[in-house]
């Protein structure tokens, strides 16, 4: 079968770093997306990676390891803005969007 | 450009009945999904809708059907509504297809009683 794997939750600290891991098992693969949740709102989009390697946005990158069926999202000078569930998803071989069930980012001052 | 917009955002039901769900994507798009969620499920893909056909579908039963008119706007429904129907429905939109970047728009909290 088909699976994403994503913490359940995590805690950090204002100003800190944090890695949210992803590791993910599909028939093939087509890239993958990271949303953002905030509590009570829709998800937004954050990144997308297809190939290997580190995508930097701002205070946010997102690295793809292929070959591991891995990724990660980093967060970076955490603010308490910060706090809401990160979502992964996998574009698997038939282009269909497998979700994880997202990580519950919660941000301390 | 707006964004997509849900309505109701809130409904209560109660077992048993039938409930309509309305989605109105970002203008120019014409890929519309829909999604089931729950705490701690993540988000359940219903169904996708394209120029007015359905063209993929989740793994719900038969009581959750949808639609799409020409103006790409969806509708959702749900018949015989059982509690654990109780959840957030999220509405995305995205250009060409759900595997593409997708908008999502504030969703519908439907609670059964």
């Amino acid at each position: 079968g088909q699976n994403i794997d994503q913490p359940t939750e995590m805690t950090a600290t204002e100003g800190a770093i944090v890695q949210i891991n992803c590791t993910y098992q599909t028939s093939g693969f087509n890239g993958l997306f990271w949303y953002q949740q905030h509590a009570g709102e829709a998800p937004t989009f954050l990144s997308y990676n297809v190939l290997d390697g580190l995508e930097e946005k701002g205070r946010f990158s997102s690295f793809l390891s292929r070959s591991k069926g891995y990724s990660y999202l980093l967060l970076k000078e955490l603010q308490m803005k910060d706090s809401a569930s990160y979502l992964c998803a996998v574009r698997d071989g038939d282009y269909q969007l497998i979700w994880g069930a997202g990580t519950k980012l919660i941000i301390k001052p | 450009k707006a964004g997509v917009t849900q309505t109701p955002r809130y409904l209560i039901k109660t077992r048993g009945q039938q409930v309509t769900l309305s989605c109105s994507p970002i203008s120019g798009h014409r890929s519309v999904s829909w999604y089931q969620q729950t705490p701690g499920q993540g988000l359940q893909f219903l169904f996708e809708y394209f120029s007015e056909t359905q063209r993929n579908k989740g793994n719900f039963p038969g009581r959750f059907s949808g639609r799409q008119f020409s103006n790409s706007r969806s509708e959702m429904n749900v018949s015989t509504l059982e509690l654990g129907d109780s959840a957030l429905y999220l509405c995305a939109s995205s250009l060409v297809g759900a595997w593409d970047t997708q908008y999502f728009g504030p969703g519908t909290r439907l609670t059964v009683l």
